[in-house]
């Protein structure tokens, strides 16, 4: 199946700094990158859709100042966590569309100190 | 907006034994999808249903797909250590978002 990569896989950093993850599709190209954020034990919320060469829709709730998205190119989107939090700590996961499948990335968990 | 239930929220089940997980949404999918979930890993795409009352297999996982699009279950039979994890259901609508059932954590016991 189609291969979606995450970076980093996991990263610590403190209070008020931002962090940037990167969502790659590597053998096919996604015009549509979904980014979904899960907690310990809960479900997976969609957070925005991340359509390449315009802007982002946020779902309801997450605020766009504060996570920045940019899809690039057809095979790489970016979400930046600007002035995290220790609220903003989750595992955080991105999802590239091929067709009617979502193919996800492994993840990439946040711990912000 | 658009919600997909899921029940139950945990499954403990003895080895051998089957079990199913239900989800229903409060509107018409287009298609709805099943994910797995391993402790610590990423969701992993098993199945998409598209049409009214659609059934599919896959060994012992059986999917189906309701008349009116609003409800799907995953039914699996002979239950063994490797079907350990989280089952999400996620509902599709036309702009091919996700809504994502809250899932049902499988524990099995030998």
């Amino acid at each position: 199946g189609a291969v979606v990569s995450q970076h980093p896989s996991w990263v610590i950093c403190k209070s008020g700094t931002s962090v940037k993850i990167e969502c790659r599709s590597l053998d096919f190209q996604a015009t549509t990158m979904f980014w979904y954020r899960q907690f310990p034990k809960q479900s997976l919320m969609l957070m925005a859709t991340s359509n390449e060469g315009s802007k982002a829709t946020y779902e309801q709730g997450v605020e766009k100042d504060k996570f920045l998205i940019n899809h690039a190119s057809l095979t790489l989107s970016t979400l930046t966590v600007t002035s995290a939090h220790p609220e903003d700590s989750s595992f955080y996961i991105c999802s590239a569309r091929s067709q009617y499948t979502q193919y996800f990335g492994p993840g990439t968990r946040l711990t912000v100190l | 907006g658009q919600q997909v239930m899921q029940i139950p929220q945990y499954q403990h089940v003895q080895e051998g034994e089957d079990f199913t997980t239900y989800c229903n949404s409060s509107t018409t999918l287009s298609n709805i999808q099943w994910y797995k979930q391993r402790p610590g890993g990423h969701p992993v795409f098993l199945i998409q249903l598209v049409k009214s009352g659609e059934v599919k297999k896959q060994k012992r996982l059986t999917f189906q797909f309701g008349e009116a699009k609003k409800n799907s279950s995953l039914h699996i039979t002979a239950t063994q250590t490797t079907d350990v994890g989280t089952y999400f259901c996620a509902g599709a609508s036309n702009d091919y978002k996700l809504s994502f059932g809250a899932g049902t954590t499988v524990t099995v016991r030998a």
